[in-house]
């Protein structure tokens, strides 16, 4: 069984450019979960979805940021524009059918470097 | 304004010896309580879990204990082996809420 995949793994661009993160979760998932993990904040919920529907954005830091689910398998994470800030680890998580109760499996992350 | 707190960044054990995590919270609607182990460049993997209905939960070498009126939760390893050393982070959530992580602890066991 595949798990969750993150592409890309690493991205490094500049200050500006648009940046967008991919997941395909676990199939059969109902939930996705969208996270950051950064030295001072640690891992913090960014967005999660059900059955492809936004539920609860409110750990999106700011406009910059979005997210679209536009079917089961697929996902993006999208910062337009970038800055150095945004610099962090990103991963995406999807859980089954117990929903927020379910263990959430993990990507591998993408590491994002904002120059 | 931290919920989940994880005091101690780092810990060093002994192979063969006991290792304890601890995790404390601050919000008392918080009835489910997992631990996720983190690898460098991968992902977290979920470990265990224990509800608020259970004071411990075991899962082979680890167990996991809830002390709800201290708000304080722990996660025992034992024994320890050199492949357990990782990022252990625990979560705590409410019903239907999100889960809140805390900053984790590098743990090291050394053969």
């Amino acid at each position: 069984d595949a798990g969750v995949i993150q592409s890309p793994r690493h991205e490094v661009t500049e200050m500006g450019q648009e940046v967008t993160l991919r997941c395909k979760p676990i199939s059969g998932h109902d939930y996705l979960f969208w996270y950051r993990q950064t030295m001072m904040r640690g891992l913090e919920l960014l967005i999660y979805f059900n059955n492809n529907v936004p539920i609860d954005d409110s750990g999106m830091p700011e406009d910059r940021f979005s997210a679209k689910m536009p079917n089961a398998s697929f996902s993006t994470l999208k910062i337009q524009p970038s800055e150095p800030r945004d610099s962090a680890v990103y991963f995406c998580a999807s859980s089954g059918d117990r929903g927020l109760r379910s263990a959430q499996h993990f990507g591998d992350g993408t590491r994002l470097s904002i120059l | 304004d931290q919920q989940v707190k994880q005091n101690s960044p780092s810990l060093s054990v002994q192979e063969g010896r006991i290792s304890i995590l601890n995790c404390d919270y601050t919000n008392s609607m918080f009835d489910y309580f997992l631990w996720y182990k983190k690898y460098p460049a991968e992902g977290p993997t979920f470990l265990i879990s224990i509800s608020s209905i259970k004071d411990k939960n075991e899962d082979g070498r680890f167990t996991v204990f809830l002390n709800k009126s201290a708000k304080h939760l722990s996660l025992h390893i034992v024994p320890s082996q050199p492949g357990d050393s990782a990022v252990y982070f625990c979560a705590a959530s409410r019903k239907g809420g999100k889960l809140i992580f805390g900053q984790g602890t590098e743990l090291s066991v050394k053969p």
